[in-house]
């Protein structure tokens, strides 16, 4: 398995530019979420999904859309980059049931600078 | 959402031990306690989880407080790739919506 794979792994953009992220498992994991990761701070929930076709806002969720058409994809767009978008972005995927947890798995991050 | 307070920072030696604290006082009966780590330039990594009994994997060890408000994360011998940020997170009824802090960051010297 390839598990979770981002692209591009590092991108810039101008101000008011529009990307999308794309984020890809191959476990077959109903919940896949983004996050984003300012420099020396925590992750920061931006968007998640439980299963195709079902997405929700996390912590942080001005300024991005995502959608989930396949069990598999989850991209998130930037709709206007801002210099405050400047970040590593990280996606994550992993099982989900109403009674249990389970340990998740998370990319390599795309390195976004916007200028 | 729950919170955790961890140390900003811990030391130890290389072959040794690792204790690594973690306070959660509002934790509820359904938050499950996780832990990451985080690598240099790396996504975050799985180390362990737990509800309420003490857990064992390859990684590591969990052990959990029996009123359930703080828990501790036990290398049992540190390598110098286990130099990395910890992170202690509570899920709420396992949602996976993980609420990361800041981390121990640790250090582990040859």
């Amino acid at each position: 398995n390839a598990g979770v794979t981002q692209t591009p792994e590092f991108q810039v953009l101008k101000t008011g530019q529009s990307m999308t992220l794309q984020c890809a498992q191959d476990m077959n994991h109903e919940y896949m979420s983004w996050y984003r990761q300012d420099p020396g701070m925590g992750l920061r929930l931006i968007h998640y999904s439980v299963g195709a076709g079902i997405t929700d806002q996390g912590e942080v969720p001005n300024g991005y859309n995502v959608s989930r058409s396949t069990t598999e994809d989850f991209p998130l767009r930037l709709l206007s980059a801002a210099p405050s978008q400047t970040s590593v972005y990280f996606c994550a995927s992993s099982y989900s049931t109403s009674s249990s947890s389970y340990e998740q798995y998370f990319g390599p991050g795309t390195r976004l600078t916007v200028t | 959402d729950a919170k955790t307070t961890q140390p900003n920072s811990m030391e130890s030696n290389e072959e040794e031990p690792v204790h690594l604290p973690c306070n959660h006082s509002t934790i509820s009966g359904t938050d499950y306690i996780h832990w990451y780590r985080q690598l240099p330039s790396q996504g975050p990594e799985y180390v362990i989880h737990g509800l309420t009994s003490n857990v064992n994997n390859r990684m590591a060890s969990l052990a959990i407080a029996e009123d359930r408000k703080s828990s501790t994360l036990i290398l049992h011998r540190a390598t110098l790739r286990d130099a990395a940020v910890y992170y202690c997170i509570l899920d709420d009824q396992g949602a996976q919506k993980l609420v990361f802090g800041q981390g121990t960051r640790l250090t582990i010297n040859p």
